[in-house]
């Protein structure tokens, strides 16, 4: 079955530093993965996927993403935090032709 | 740009009453998702349809329904509702072909009392 996993419950870092929110994934055949963020009382927005090609992808609002096959991860970054990326961030599988199987979140603080 | 449209944004139901949740797709997008976050807790998916078309189903109990109209919206029917129900319930919608992102509604917060 497809997995991911944030090992982190929550990121603090200090306006301008760049940020990592981590995760890893377990999958049988390639994987195709997503970032999303979740402001208080909001839908998920889409930051960026991977599904091939390049192992850096870039998205939306200067955050870009790494995949490393070797280490099976995707961890979601940005050079430069901003006190607005404060919020839920969640990593996510597709799983078969539909469904997206979500991590348990990560919660963004970022420190003016 | 158009953006998933979810009715009513607040539901406030009694234990073993029923509740209707409306999704309205972004236009020309084919597939809807549904999807209930319980406080706390990451999304997880219920159920999908394609074309009108049941499509993939999750953890959905069997007191909740849904379908896919003619013009594609869709509705989350829940019946005998308990308060372990008392999420947020996401729809999604995208195009089929390719791997598309899901793009997310804003929720209908559901509170069961």
């Amino acid at each position: 079955a497809q997995s991911v996993a944030q090992p982190e419950d929550q990121v603090n870092v200090a306006e301008g530093n760049p940020l990592t929110v981590k995760c890893t994934y377990s999958v049988s055949g390639n994987p195709y993965l997503f970032w999303y963020v979740q402001y208080p009382n909001r839908g998920l927005q889409f930051l960026l996927k991977y599904i091939t090609g390049d192992n850096l992808v870039k998205g939306s609002y200067g955050f870009e993403a790494e995949f490393n096959k070797s280490q099976t991860s995707f961890h979601l970054k940005k050079p430069s935090a901003l006190v607005s990326d404060s919020a839920l961030y969640f990593c996510a599988v597709r799983d078969g032709a539909d469904k997206l199987i979500f991590g348990t979140g990560t919660r963004l603080q970022v420190f003016p | 740009a158009a953006g998933v449209i979810q009715s009513p944004r607040h539901l406030i139901k009694e234990k073993r009453e029923t509740a209707t949740l409306k999704c309205y797709p972004i236009p020309r997008h084919d597939t809807v998702y549904w999807y209930q976050q319980g406080p706390g807790q990451d999304p997880q998916f219920l159920i999908s349809f394609y074309e009108k078309m049941q499509s993939d189903k999750g953890s959905i109990p069997d007191r909740f329904s849904a379908q896919q109209f003619s013009d594609y919206h869709s509705e989350l029917n829940m019946s005998s509702l308990e308060l372990g129900d008392s999420a947020l319930y996401f729809c999604a919608s995208s195009l089929r072909d390719g791997y598309y992102e899901q793009y997310f509604g804003p929720g209908t917060r559901l509170t069961v009392t």
